[in-house]
């Protein structure tokens, strides 16, 4: 099956503790973002990336960092610099070319103990 | 003002009845538009997208665009009670950042039976 896989599903992080968010896709998407969602907010973007061993920061790239060694892969990485991690990390991907539709993944929860 | 804006709700609804849900958004030159649904817990999926000025409709979905007053919304016909989500509303600006989207925060609808 094609598609978006996100794991862990949830996750549980010490303070100080850098964690790593995988996010892999069979679909053959050119582009793939991080989004972050906390309670009864919309989406905040992170880092993107539109090909391999490239990409960019989003809106709240602070305290984050991101490689895109495969096409298929996109990990997020929420180091220590980030003061308050606990939220909902999306990871959603699309063809890189044209005007198209962007599908996320199951998500994975994050919460900080 | 926020990018993109959309009531929180909550909205609620008699089954069987139309639901409305609006979203406006700021600039001028976006260039295409997003509705994705929501369930409690789940990652967002997509609903419909729109790219031109008028409606666009799938099953007992409508999307509507209006450009000129920087307005989407999306119709929902003969709610039924598993349409009970939070409603977001993208946007993709012109200037076409790497294909990201802007969310907004979402309006959350609950269909009574």
């Amino acid at each position: 099956d094609g598609g978006i896989t996100q794991s862990p599903k949830y996750l549980f992080r010490k303070e100080g503790q850098n964690v790593t968010l995988s996010c892999e896709q069979n679909l053959n998407h050119d582009a793939m973002y991080w989004y972050r969602q906390d309670p009864g907010q919309g989406l905040r973007l992170i880092y993107y990336s539109q090909i391999v061993n490239d990409f960019q920061k989003g809106d709240i790239a602070e305290g984050y960092s991101v490689s895109r060694e495969k096409k298929e892969s996109f990990p997020l990485t929420v180091t220590s610099a980030q003061k308050n991690p606990t939220a909902f990390y999306l990871c959603a991907s699309r063809w890189g070319e044209g005007d198209t539709e962007a599908f996320f993944g199951q998500g994975t929860r994050l919460t900080v103990v | 003002q926020k990018e993109v804006e959309q009531n929180s709700g909550p909205l609620s609804v008699p089954e069987g009845a139309i639901a409305s849900l609006n979203c406006t958004y700021s600039d001028r030159v976006s260039q295409s538009f997003f509705w994705y649904r929501q369930y409690s817990g789940k990652s967002p999926e997509l609903i419909m997208s729109i790219y031109s000025n008028g409606d666009k409709e799938d099953g007992r979905f409508t999307a509507q665009l209006n450009k000129a007053s920087q307005y989407v919304s999306l119709l929902i016909r003969d709610s039924q009670p598993s349409d009970s989500a939070t409603y977001l509303c993208a946007v993709r600006p012109f200037y076409n950042q790497g294909g990201k989207l802007i969310f907004g925060q979402g309006t959350e609808l609950s269909v009574k039976p």
